[in-house]
């Protein structure tokens, strides 16, 4: 089974600057992937990044980039130059071995000023 | 990428009736899921739905509460059945698309669904 870890219910961070959404998971799968999504508050899920467990280098995509630690199990979502559009709940999950059904974290509630 | 279009986007609905989901994709994909998120809360999958054979539940959701049809390998849905208001939820189903090392999986809209 596969549980996925995020601490941080609800962040703040200043326009302009970069934030780091925290996500721990636990699988016992040797293979697994790991997803972050963005849920703005009409309800659509939004694909940000994807990291693959056998991926040596860290997944960037834009200003969204994957702190991917595994030995320690983590893969944090750092993005950069918040901008005020990037206000939303976001959520890291694991499929576990690919292709497969996705676990969720139970979010992190995101809130930009100015 | 893939687009998936689902439908109703947002629903009101008496207790005890039933309200079908659709969920269409613009390619052929070999496994659908539909996801309830209760308000506040994260994602739960309801269920796996393949081409040509029975969904697969996942613990706490049955069959007769959450009928699943996978006519085709485009196509979807899920029923609400006998709705009452612990129901209300968002339900998103989703697919999965391999595009060379990457994997993405895409989520429609999303059903807003109250029942009063």
């Amino acid at each position: 089974a596969q549980k996925i870890t995020q601490t941080q219910p609800g962040m703040f961070v200043q326009e302009k600057e970069a934030v780091t959404l925290d996500c721990t998971y636990d699988t016992s799968d040797p293979s697994y992937g790991l997803f972050w999504y963005k849920q703005p508050s009409s309800g659509e899920m939004i694909f940000l990044i994807y990291q693959g467990s056998y991926d040596q280098q860290n997944a960037t995509e834009g200003r969204y980039s994957l702190n991917f630690q595994k030995a320690r199990k983590s893969a944090n979502l750092v993005i950069s130059a918040s901008q005020l559009g990037d206000s939303a709940m976001y959520f890291c999950a694991t499929d576990g071995g690919g292709g497969n059904k996705l676990t969720f974290g139970t979010g992190t509630q995101l809130k930009v000023e100015l | 990428s893939a687009v998936i279009s689902q439908k109703p986007s947002r629903d009101i609905c008496q207790r005890g009736t039933s309200l079908t989901i659709q969920c269409q994709v613009d390619s052929q994909v070999t496994m659908m899921f539909w996801y309830r998120q209760q308000p506040g809360q994260s994602l739960t999958l309801i269920a796996t739905a393949n081409q040509g054979s029975e969904a697969t539940y996942e613990s706490g959701f049955v069959i007769d509460k959450f009928p699943i049809s996978r006519p085709n390998l485009t196509f979807s849905t899920l029923t609400v059945s006998n709705m009452s208001p612990e129901d209300s939820s968002i339900y998103l189903c989703s697919v999965d698309v391999y595009g060379g090392s990457v994997t993405e999986a895409f989520f429609g809209q999303g059903t807003r669904l109250t029942v009063v």
